[in-house]
């Protein structure tokens, strides 16, 4: 087991083009999240997924942002029309099993992170 | 719906001093409560946890966090700080489902020698 692994690592964009981050989780964990961190800020919840259906998504997630998980594996997230306060990194992370046998104990991945220009 | 509040962006500590970076919580439901910790250019890792049962949890590298429901707080204490404590530190909340799962902005730990 690798852990979760997150491509690319890094993304220059220039702004109005469409970018794609893949996350790849723990195999057999059913529980994936993606998250956005800013430079001295804590992550910010952007969705979840539970195998394959998207359960939760937030506020933070404008249109221009879609998250899919085929078949339950690994997702991607897609971010279309880039503007340079999408500058950030983007975390994925993956746990398992249900929530009170496991409690929470997220597995990250190391990143995306995108720069708008 | 859940949040947390970190009190305190950048703590100093000398070594050898006691550690404490503050969370207090706001959920409609039970929380679970957790806190992370990022080193340099490492990812997050979990440090401690407190889902049911008893109130002081302890976690890794000798930290321990204390739930108080009645002052809605989950803060982290390490008797004596070690220059290897110096990170970036998260409280976090969550459902009992874990459908939503929230960090706080963080606190930064600056241990001086």
């Amino acid at each position: 087991d690798t852990g979760v692994s997150q491509d690319p690592r890094h993304k220059i964009t220039k702004r109005g083009q469409n970018v794609t981050f893949r996350c790849d989780p723990i195999s057999e964990h059913n529980r994936l999240y993606w998250y956005r961190q800013t430079l001295g800020q804590g992550p910010e919840f952007l969705t979840y997924f539970q195998n394959e259906a998207q359960l939760e998504k937030s506020r933070l997630l404008s249109d221009r942002f879609s998250a899919e998980r085929p078949k339950g594996s690994f997702s991607t997230l897609e971010i279309q029309r880039t503007e340079q306060g999408d500058s950030a990194m983007y975390l994925c992370a993956s746990s398992s099993g249900s929530w009170w046998e496991t409690a929470g104990e997220l597995f990250f991945g190391e990143g995306s992170r995108l720069t708008v220009l | 719906a859940q949040s947390v509040t970190q009190l305190g962006s950048h703590v100093s500590v000398s070594e050898g001093a006691l550690v404490l970076l503050r969370c207090n919580y706001s959920s409609s439901v039970p929380p679970y409560l957790f806190w992370y910790v990022q080193y340099p250019n490492q990812g997050l890792q979990l440090l401690l946890k407190y889902t049911t049962g008893a109130t002081l949890v302890k976690g890794i590298n000798g930290f321990e966090a204390e739930f108080k429901k009645s002052e809605t707080s989950f803060h982290l204490t390490k008797p004596s700080a070690h220059m290897s404590d110096a990170a970036e530190y998260f409280c976090a909340v969550s459902s009992n489902t874990g459908n939503q799962f929230y960090f706080g902005t963080g606190t930064s730990l600056t241990v001086i020698p």
